[in-house]
């Protein structure tokens, strides 16, 4: 099966903060995407990548910033965290979508910025 | 990315069949249509995708109309596990999945 693993479940930081979350997923799959996830709101896309060192905006980008160095590693990165980030933040990673292929999400990271 | 419009919410008893509705009018004709649900405290789950035709697998069925603009999700009987936020998605050509909020099956007793 194919794994996506983010690596803190819970975190907790303060105002200011650079705050970078990891996530790394084992299936050589050449998209990687970062969702945040807020009660009544859904699910809304922050960055996806395509390949290593590409990265596009996804719907709610300001704020935020990414990091595809190896493949299956893709990182968020909160420079200057604010209380309004506070939330669930949820890695997932796919082989090429219109190829019908499926997403594979990791177990999400909760952050809570203080 | 096509938009999709779902029930906010939905009620099913245990071991009847739960059918989620998902409209879809803007789809064109390359692109899928895929189902995730999401239990509480859990990444979504990926459960099924389709094209034109039906499709059945392990944990549901999903029939899409013939025009392709709506589709539904059928849990043929469904379980208290089955009780989730069930998504239903049509990527864009950029290859990225945007969900909505999706329907909040409640299955009861």
């Amino acid at each position: 099966d194919v794994k996506v693993t983010q690596s803190s479940r819970y975190l907790v930081k303060r105002t200011g903060e650079k705050v970078f979350l990891e996530c790394v997923q084992d299936m050589d799959h050449e998209n990687m995407f970062w969702y945040r996830q807020d009660p009544g709101l859904g699910l809304r896309l922050i960055y996806f990548s395509y390949d290593v060192k590409m990265k596009e905006k996804g719907d709610i980008p300001e704020g935020y910033s990414v990091s595809r160095e190896k493949k299956e590693r893709f990182s968020l990165i909160l420079e200057s965290a604010s209380t309004n980030q506070t939330s669930m933040y949820l890695c997932a990673s796919s082989r090429r979508i219109l190829l019908g292929e499926k997403l594979f999400f990791g177990s999400g990271t909760q952050l809570s910025v203080l | 990315d096509a938009k999709t419009t779902q029930p906010p919410s939905m009620d099913c008893a245990e071991g009847r069949a739960a059918n989620l509705p998902c409209n879809h009018s803007t789809i064109s004709g390359n692109e899928y249509v895929y189902w995730y649900r999401q239990i509480h405290s859990q990444g979504p789950q990926y459960i099924i995708h389709g094209l034109k035709n039906n499709e059945t697998n392990e944990m549901a069925s999903l029939i899409i109309t013939e025009d392709r603009k709506s589709s539904t999700l059928i849990l043929p009987h469904a379980t208290l596990r089955d009780t989730a936020v069930y998504y239903c998605i049509v990527p864009g050509t950029a290859s990225k999945l945007t969900f909505g909020t999706g329907t909040r099956l409640q299955v009861t007793l």
